[in-house]
């Protein structure tokens, strides 16, 4: 089973400032048909999760442009341009190939 | 739009069964699959096993494998995920959602809190 790692596990940020999370498959997720199978999720408080990116780095219809999603194969990066208030949340990576595998969330809180 | 719709929260005792459901509506039943993904209260995402409506092909955890059964009613476009005997270690929010074959791209459903505890 593939295990999916995040860093950090909490994030504090000021608000304008960047944040990256990473996450690190155990195995490729990369599929014969080229792509990345990596979705990145925001869990914000009290809601369901909803997508941001999928095939590692499109974003979701609606996500705004100040995040983005990068990497290939094992390791995988989501990075936000500028954190805003509305960006609290638990943020998570997955593995869609074989049986998907979410990441342990990272939490982003702001200073 | 797009939406998914689940059932209400439910309170069972260990032992008792239970049958939980999630009606999409605003897309085409049958193009999406429709998976279940637990969360413990205070942690992560576990992803539990997942349905293709239209030719019923389905996947589950390892983890739960024997434990939950998933089905879908394409004439009523809603999924079920299953319990014959629950145990206190059930108790969590379940979410649906609806998802590629690689369940990529997944959106989600407001979830249904199960309480198993005698």
């Amino acid at each position: 089973e593939t295990v999916m790692t995040q860093s950090p596990l909490s994030l504090l940020v000021t608000p304008g400032e960047p944040a990256s999370i990473s996450c690190r498959s155990s195995q490729s997720v990369l599929h014969s048909n080229g792509n990345s199978y990596v979705d990145w999720y925001l869990q914000k408080p009290g809601q369901s999760p909803q997508l941001l990116m999928y095939l590692a780095s499109i974003r979701a219809s609606g996500v705004p442009a100040r995040f983005t999603g990068s990497g290939s194969g094992t390791d995988f990066t989501l990075k936000i341009s500028r954190v805003e208030a509305d960006d609290v949340g638990i943020y998570y990576c997955m593995g869609a190939l074989q049986t998907p595998t979410f990441g342990q969330g990272t939490r982003l809180e702001i200073k | 739009d797009v939406q998914l719709v689940q059932s209400g929260a439910e309170v069972k005792k260990p032992g008792e069964s239970l049958k939980i459901s999630c009606k999409g509506s605003g897309y085409i039943f049958t193009n999406y699959y429709i998976g279940w993904v637990r969360q413990v209260p205070g942690k992560g995402l576990e992803w539990v096993a997942m349905i293709n409506p239209g030719d019923s092909d389905t996947r589950y955890s390892p983890s739960f494998q024997g434990h939950v059964t998933i089905s879908a009613d394409k004439s009523i476009t809603t999924a079920y995920l299953q319990w014959s005997s629950l145990m206190a270690s059930d108790t969590a929010m379940y979410y649906c959602a609806r998802a590629t074959i690689w369940f990529s791209g997944a959106f989600w459903g407001q979830g249904t809190q199960v309480t198993v505890s005698s």
